[in-house]
């Protein structure tokens, strides 16, 4: 099984940086994605790890190390629409290759 | 780039009647459609995963019998919500993975949504 596990809530000032970590746990690990979802409409995808490292997308930044079962999630130059649940969810390795999300993270950005 | 297209986006209906959700894959095949749940401030939470042509396979705790999973073709997968309660209103999405590997996007594609209310 997978066990994912986030804050809940975090709250950060327009402008600033913030990270959002997640720790998994699973029997077999083929990428951890993060993902962007506001109030009532469906995730959008920001970042895909599957080796350990930084990948860097414009704003966006996400973390992985496979063998500490953690990555995180850096968000700079914050912006009031940054405000979100970021999703951490995990890929299992073989069969249907399902993935599983953790809790979210309700960001709050504020002026 | 590529494109789900989930129906209806929102539905009510009365309590002990059954509701179709569509998801159709528009410019790609999907080998697999994952079915999710999503109740008020919570995450998504997997209901079952289905390949086409074959029977879906369901998450522990999900009735099979009550969320009927059709992925007959691989542009087109539905859920349908038989004998439908007020516990079962939710936010319900699919999210595809294409068979062809040139189209498979890292993070899969998620439909817009279909949120349900049971009256």
């Amino acid at each position: 099984g997978q066990n994912i596990d986030q804050p809940t809530e975090m709250t950060a000032t327009e402008g600033a940086i913030v990270q959002i970590n997640c720790t998994y746990q699973t029997s077999g690990f083929n990428g951890l994605f993060w993902y962007q979802q506001h109030a009532g409409e469906a995730p959008t995808f920001l970042s895909y790890n599957v080796l350990d490292g930084l990948e860097e997308k414009g704003r966006f930044s996400s973390f992985l190390s496979r063998s500490k079962g953690y990555s995180y999630l850096l968000l700079k130059e914050l912006q009031m629409k940054d405000s979100a649940s970021y999703l951490c969810a995990v890929r299992a390795l073989g069969g249907y290759q399902k993935v599983t999300f953790g809790t979210g993270t309700k960001l709050q950005v504020i002026p | 780039g590529a494109v789900v297209s989930q129906h209806p986006s929102r539905v009510i209906c009365k309590s002990g009647t059954s509701v179709k959700i569509e998801c159709r894959s528009l410019d790609f095949q999907a080998t697999t459609m994952f079915w999710y749940r999503q109740f008020p401030k919570q995450s998504l939470m997997l209901m079952a995963t289905s390949n086409e042509g074959s029977k879906a396979t369901y998450e522990q705790g999900v009735e099979k019998d009550k969320f009927l999973i059709n992925h007959a073709s691989l542009t087109l997968s539905t859920l349908t919500v038989t004998s439908a309660h007020p516990e079962d209103s939710s936010f319900y999405i699919c999210s595809a993975r294409a068979l062809r590997k040139e189209e498979r996007h890292y993070g899969y594609t998620f439909g817009s949504g279909t949120r349900l209310t049971v009256v």
